[in-house]
């Protein structure tokens, strides 16, 4: 089984409508990311959880939420989404958070916003 | 704020040929982390090759060496004998010590032709 498990994989929505993602995790790790990808721009960093009670803003927040409902679940929310947040979204744990450390994805979720 | 920069957008290699991926990065900081990440097309985010900054000897991990010039801030990424499994987007990424985030770069996509 998937150490690192998104759902859904692909999801079509309107313009307007709430979004959530989920992530979960089975390894263990305290810290959690969700990244977005847009084709030739790499990822950039959405938001970040050091634990359940420590959420930060990453690059690119605006528009989009999260929540850490336990340590291995966390979850995106997009409140009213609009056309120019479909893209492909990850999740990431790592264990210690340092940057010496792999941060291990998730398989993404596609999201078409129409 | 760092940068990474990946000046080849794509980039093709012949089975069983080498080929070198570039990645030059900015920061002011004596203490980070530079890694290659591969995304084929399943869309998984693996990590190929690490390397600290303050080691001088370059990371190899088989097939995969890279070439780093920590004064030129160029962290390259070599591929030998190159397999058809080989084919993905690979993603030179920056991490800072001391920080949880990662620093992408926009991605150079690879083929290996047959």
């Amino acid at each position: 089984d998937a150490d690192v498990t998104q759902t859904p994989r692909n999801r079509i929505t309107k313009t307007g409508k709430r979004i959530m993602l989920e992530c979960s995790q089975t390894k263990g790790h305290d810290r959690m990311y969700w990244y977005r990808q847009d084709p030739g721009l790499g990822l950039q960093l959405i938001y970040y959880s050091f634990d359940v009670k420590d959420i930060n803003k990453g690059e690119i927040s605006d528009g989009y939420s999260v929540s850490r409902q336990a340590q291995a679940k966390f979850s995106l929310s997009l409140e009213s989404a609009i056309p120019n947040q479909t893209a492909l979204y990850f999740c990431a744990t790592s264990g210690n958070g340092r940057a010496r450390d792999e941060q291990f994805f998730g398989p993404g979720t596609r999201l078409t916003v129409l | 704020a760092q940068t990474v920069t990946q000046s080849q957008p794509e980039m093709s290699v012949q089975e069983a040929e080498t080929v070198t991926l570039s990645c030059t990065y900015d920061t002011s900081e004596s203490d980070y982390y530079l890694f290659w990440y591969k995304q084929p097309p399943s869309r998984q985010m693996i990590l190929v090759i690490r390397q600290e900054a303050y080691k001088q000897q370059n990371a190899t991990e088989n097939r995969f060496s890279v070439n780093f010039q920590k004064a030129a801030k160029s962290f390259s990424l070599k591929i030998s004998d190159s397999q058809l499994g080989d084919a993905a987007m690979y993603f030179c990424a920056y991490g800072q010590g001391g920080s949880e985030k990662l620093v992408f770069g926009k991605g150079t996509k690879l083929t290996v032709n047959p």
